[in-house]
């Protein structure tokens, strides 16, 4: 079980918004930035989101990042079926020195 | 164009060894540090190994120390894995990624395709 926590699944129509939670505590999330990684089928996961809302070249304005205390939210909008992926949270533990992955949430575009 | 190639996975018994190995181009290697992720079938992401851009510092996670070591070869934009007395829950596909500095963080920019290790009798 990840010390991040992630809903399993979200799901909503092309054209529609959602948004994936990330919960964490006061040593990871709360004290450090947040990296978002997206992986499609059978591929390599991609950088999506980092330092909370920062977005990579190349990765549209429809992908947005952002934290509130000791949880993040990935938001998507104008949802595409090409965004039917896995989606992870990361971030830095200050008690683990550890990288810690969110379980994931797989996206669903109805 | 910023790549990463890993190589050397395969079939290996329990309690045995395997190195994997990722050949970086494309970007200045001494000045990223490097990790290695792993992904068992059907599961999520798991942080494995931290290296910084000049070799100086290794960070593992807790279930492979001592059996996992991280190395580079800056001079050859290399970066190793050796496994040693590896368990079936070590079975995953283990990547080859770029940290966005030199420095720790989270932020994991560019990853390989991946090396898949299977543990098993």
């Amino acid at each position: 079980q990840s010390v991040l926590t992630q809903p399993p699944s979200v799901s909503a129509a092309p054209g529609q918004k959602v948004t994936i939670s990330c919960s964490g505590s006061s040593s990871n999330i709360g004290k450090n930035y947040v990296s978002w990684y997206q992986q499609l089928p059978g591929t390599a996961p991609k950088l999506l989101i980092y330092d909370i809302n920062k977005r990579p070249s190349g990765i549209p304005d429809r992908f947005s990042g952002s934290k509130s205390g000791t949880s993040a939210t990935l938001g998507i909008t104008g949802l595409q079926t090409g965004d039917e992926a896995d989606y992870y949270c990361a971030t830095w533990d200050n008690s683990l020195n550890d990288v810690l992955f969110g379980g994931g949430t797989k996206l669903t575009v109805l | 164009e910023v790549q990463l190639v890993e190589s050397g996975g395969g079939l290996v018994q329990p309690g045995g060894s395997l190195r994997v190995s990722c050949a970086a181009s494309g970007f200045t290697f001494t000045s990223y540090s490097m990790t290695w992720v792993r992904q068992a079938p059907g599961k999520g992401l798991e942080w494995v190994a931290n290296i910084k851009n000049d070799g100086g510092v290794k960070h593992y996670l807790e279930s492979v120390k001592g059996r996992f070591t991280i190395s580079r070869d800056n001079a050859k934009n290399s970066l190793d894995l050796q496994m040693s007395s590896l368990r079936a829950e070590d079975s995953a596909v283990y990547y080859c990624v770029r940290v966005c500095s030199s420095g720790w963080s989270e932020c994991l920019d560019y990853w390989g395709r991946g090396a898949r290790v299977t543990v098993s009798s």
